[in-house]
């Protein structure tokens, strides 16, 4: 498994502003990934990130409103941004495993008003 | 048709009953299949995985696998009321972007005392 830690855990913010969501693991992971997790829904892949290149984004997420950095291989922000109250979800980031199994974050429980 | 479908819940058991989670799933090039447990307000957790068609068990759980029809299960012998919680299912498949986890919507499960 691996260690990971998110920051912030919780937030209110108003909409129309930005926030950027920090992901850190305790060892250096090749693929790290973004989900959200929408009031009594099941998960929801935005992006996946890697080291040294451009995130990749699934279909209905766009880099303009989720943009992403991946500066290191222990180390992945996500940036939340113009947020309205559709923004209100539970963000998580997590890492693979070789075998592809996948360990997550605590999460960030976001609430924009 | 959904890419993975999870009975529909919340499933309820008594304490010490057998709990049977069932999933199917759409993508035939899915090759490894993860259970997840989720507690209300905390982040998935990882319980059991599994690759070959057949029965693979560690502790309590139990997961069946059958790629001929596309379907895996996991099974909780002698539930306790510490198993109430959501498990999601989430094969490994491969999007247009690549291989991702697939999350199915969930099945709460209710141990009673």
């Amino acid at each position: 498994s691996a260690v990971i830690s998110q920051k912030p855990s919780r937030d209110i913010c108003q909409r129309g502003t930005s926030l950027t969501i920090q992901c850190q693991v305790d060892s250096q992971v090749t693929m790290m990934f973004w989900y959200r997790q929408q009031p009594g829904q099941s998960l929801t892949l935005i992006a996946t990130a890697n080291q040294g290149s451009e995130a990749t984004y699934e279909s209905g997420f766009v880099i303009d409103k989720f943009p992403i950095s991946r500066p290191n291989l222990t180390f992945s922000t996500l940036t939340v941004s113009n947020m309205s109250p559709e923004d209100s979800s539970i963000y998580l980031c997590s890492v693979d495993r070789p075998y592809n199994e996948q360990f997550f974050g605590p999460g960030t429980r976001l609430t924009v008003l | 048709q959904k890419e993975v479908e999870q009975n529909s819940g919340p499933l309820s058991v008594p304490e010490g009953a057998i709990a049977s989670l069932n999933c199917t799933y759409s993508d035939r090039g899915s090759q490894s299949f993860f259970w997840y447990r989720q507690y209300s307000g905390k982040s998935p957790e990882l319980i059991m995985f599994i690759y070959s068609n057949g029965d693979k068990e560690d502790g309590r759980f139990t997961a069946q696998l059958n790629k001929a029809s596309q379907y895996v299960s996991l099974l909780i012998r002698d539930s306790q009321p510490s198993d109430s919680a959501t498990y999601l299912c989430a094969p490994y498949g491969w999007g247009n972007q690549g291989g991702k986890l697939i999350f199915g919507q969930g099945t709460e499960l209710s141990v009673k005392p």
